[in-house]
């Protein structure tokens, strides 16, 4: 049972550059989420698709679009890379309600210069 | 989006048992309280979550206040693996999105 999987697990990009980290879960999950993480600090929502077919804004979503191209996967898109970009980013699913848990993937680390 | 208030750091020793404790005063009715915990390098791991009652599971135990403005995360023996940064959130039962607002948790140092 593979959980929620990320891909890459590591990334160097220039300024400017575009990327997409790609995410999948394979349990069934309706919803799926985008996080950030900095160096020393918690995580930050950037997108998160509460259901198939939906998107929404998180805390933090400059610079990034998303794509919920099917149940299973929530692709996250950096069209112009930024140095503020740098971070890593974690991929996270669940089902609605809030008696249910979350699930995270490993993480992306990508480092933009 | 209620918030929670967590000390910033605790330590702890190797084989003793620890109390995390989390305010969170503007807590709705709807509100469930879930503890999540981060070690070093690796993407948020869920540890419990409850409503109102006091909950077990094979990780660890959650105690609710009787007025649920507060709540415990208690570790019953620490091990050096539970040492990491531990997140007490609070996830609205019936909301569209139900989506983790995470704050800055409370580091756990275990000490052998």
């Amino acid at each position: 049972n593979a959980g929620v999987t990320q891909t890459p697990k590591f990334q160097v990009l220039k300024t400017g550059q575009s990327m997409t980290l790609q995410c999948a879960q394979d349990m069934n999950h309706n919803s799926m989420y985008w996080y950030r993480q900095d160096p020393g600090m918690g995580l930050r929502l950037i997108y998160y698709s509460a259901s198939e077919g939906t998107t929404d804004k998180g805390e933090v979503p400059n610079g990034y679009n998303v794509s919920r191209l099917n149940k299973r996967e929530f692709s996250l898109r950096l069209e112009s890379a930024a140095p503020s970009q740098t971070s890593v980013y974690f991929c996270a699913s669940s089902n609605l309600g809030g008696g249910y848990g979350y699930t995270f993937g490993s993480g992306t680390r990508l480092t933009v210069v | 989006d209620a918030k929670t208030t967590q000390p910033n750091s605790m330590e702890s020793n190797e084989e003793e048992p620890v109390h995390l404790p989390c305010n969170h005063s503007t807590i709705s009715g709807t509100d469930y309280i879930h503890w999540y915990r981060q070690l070093p390098s690796q993407g948020p791991e869920y540890v419990i979550h409850g409503l109102t009652s006091n909950v077990n599971n094979r990780m660890a135990s959650l105690a609710i206040a009787e007025d649920r403005k507060s709540s415990t995360l208690i570790l019953h023996r620490a091990t050096l693996r539970d040492a990491a940064v531990y997140y007490c959130i609070l996830r609205d039962y019936g909301g569209a999105t139900n989506k983790l607002i995470f704050g800055t948790g409370t580091l756990l140092a275990v000490q052998p």
